[in-house]
């Protein structure tokens, strides 16, 4: 069974900071997603990665993704208050039938 | 282009009714996903369909949740008897290809009371 696990849970860092939020997957993994969800919305697409050593940067995030390791990083780099949100990373697998799975999602507090 | 649409946003029911969750794909989507939030957890995977034909149901509990995509109209996730453990946020996702490419709704906040 494929299993996702992001660390840390919750994050709460101040603004002008650096961080990296880090997932860990359990078997060959097709994709690895990014996204965003702040309280009561929807998931918002941040990033795709769809190969080893893929890296991908929009703003103040950029993704990258190691698949030898299993690991794919979220890194933040000079936090503002507008990142605050909830992300998730998830994966899927073509042999899945295309379903995600998701991580248990990173809870960001970025403080003023 | 409309987006993924989920309706109702916010529904409650007593425990013991029934619930009905719809979900209209983007334009030229063909693939539809059913995630369901707890509180304070990630989206659990439920089942996908394609127009009247569910493909993977690995993730619907085995009684009372049933999914249907028909030919005409949105996709349909059915609770039957509803209890409290249902209450969540269920999300609707779409695709074009079944491959990556998700675009979800914004989900379907049920209460059961």
């Amino acid at each position: 069974e494929l299993k996702v696990e992001q660390n840390p849970l919750f994050l709460s860092m101040q603004e002008g900071k650096n961080y990296t939020i880090y997932c860990n997957y359990s078997t060959t993994s097709d994709r690895l997603y990014w996204y965003r969800q702040d309280p009561g919305k929807s998931l918002e697409s941040l990033f795709v990665l769809l190969s080893n050593g893929a890296v991908k940067q929009e703003g103040r995030l950029m993704a990258s993704l190691d698949t030898k390791a299993r690991l794919s990083t979220l890194h933040i780099t000079a936090a503002v208050h507008d990142l605050s949100a909830t992300y998730f990373c998830a994966v899927d697998r073509e042999t899945s039938g295309s379903r995600l799975t998701f991580g248990e999602g990173t809870q960001l507090t970025v403080n003023p | 282009n409309a987006g993924v649409m989920q309706n109702p946003r916010h529904l409650v029911r007593r425990r013991g009714q029934e619930a009905r969750l719809r979900c209209s794909p983007m334009k030229g989507h063909s693939h539809v996903y059913w995630y369901r939030q707890l509180p304070e957890e990630g989206l659990k995977f439920m089942v996908y369909l394609q127009k009247e034909n569910i493909i993977d149901e690995s993730g619907m509990p085995k009684e009372r949740f049933s999914a249907e995509f028909p030919k005409e109209g949105p996709s349909i996730l059915r609770i039957q008897q509803v209890v409290r453990g249902d209450s969540a946020a269920y999300f609707c996702a779409s695709s074009p290809t079944g491959e990556y490419g998700y675009t979800f709704g914004s989900g379907t906040r049920l209460t059961v009371v």
